[in-house]
């Protein structure tokens, strides 16, 4: 069954540093996303993309953040200057361009800023 | 966006039925009902959906009440792999963002 997968599983970064954490989608996929939950908390929406734009973006989804498809296959989320509250676990997601129902999410990559 | 309420957490015996209700009284008519379920340690996963009427896959069955007000997920028989957080979500017609709540944590036991 295909599936989302994302890497790296887990990223650790010093603070000010920029991360990229990259997702392969499902392959006829269209509609990408990401989203994160910090630790014990609720999962969080961050930013919905499709045709090379973002849909829908959250608060949370500010100038620090940016996403990209750089090529048919990955889906990534940079951040750019990591701030401490940024750790958390980010999930990528994906869907067809058919009814809204199914999301697919990957495992989600391991977020620490020291 | 409209809101759940779950039960922080319910127990089940292996091989019952286990009714995980949701309650979300200021659901809209273009709110659409989406429970998605959380294993220890990985995504969220979609589990069933639906808008106005009773709905069944292979996972599990949606029970929507007559004023859509509240619902509940049926698992017909838990399994020990159905231990998870399940999350009741409202999602508009207009937009495809999931908004999560704090889900009930649903306990297995053999």
């Amino acid at each position: 069954e295909p599936e989302v997968t994302q890497t790296p599983s887990h990223q650790v970064t010093q603070m000010g540093q920029e991360v990229i954490l990259r997702c392969v989608p499902i392959s006829n996929h269209l509609y990408f996303y990401w989203y994160r939950q910090i630790l014990g908390q609720k999962v969080e929406f961050l930013v919905s993309f499709y045709n090379n734009e973002i849909s829908e973006k959250s608060e949370i989804f500010d100038d620090q953040f940016s996403v990209e498809r750089p090529d048919g296959s990955n889906f990534t989320l940079k951040i750019r200057s990591t701030k401490l509250e940024d750790s958390a676990m980010y999930f990528c997601a994906s869907r067809t361009s058919g009814g809204k129902e199914t999301q697919y999410f990957g495992p989600g990559t391991r977020l620490l800023v020291l | 966006d409209a809101k759940t309420t779950q039960p922080n957490s319910m127990e089940s015996n292996e091989e019952e039925p286990v009714h995980l209700p949701c309650n979300h009284s200021t659901i809209s008519g273009t709110d659409y009902i989406h429970w998605y379920r959380q294993l220890p340690s990985q995504g969220p996963e979609y589990v069933i959906h639906g808008l106005t009427s009773n709905v069944n896959n292979r996972m599990a069955s949606l029970a929507i009440a007559e004023d859509r007000k509240s619902s509940t997920l049926i698992l017909h028989r838990a399994t020990l792999r159905d231990a998870a957080v399940y999350y009741c979500i409202l999602r508009r017609g207009n937009t495809d963002k999931l908004i999560f709540g704090t889900g009930t944590r649903l306990q297995v036991f053999p």
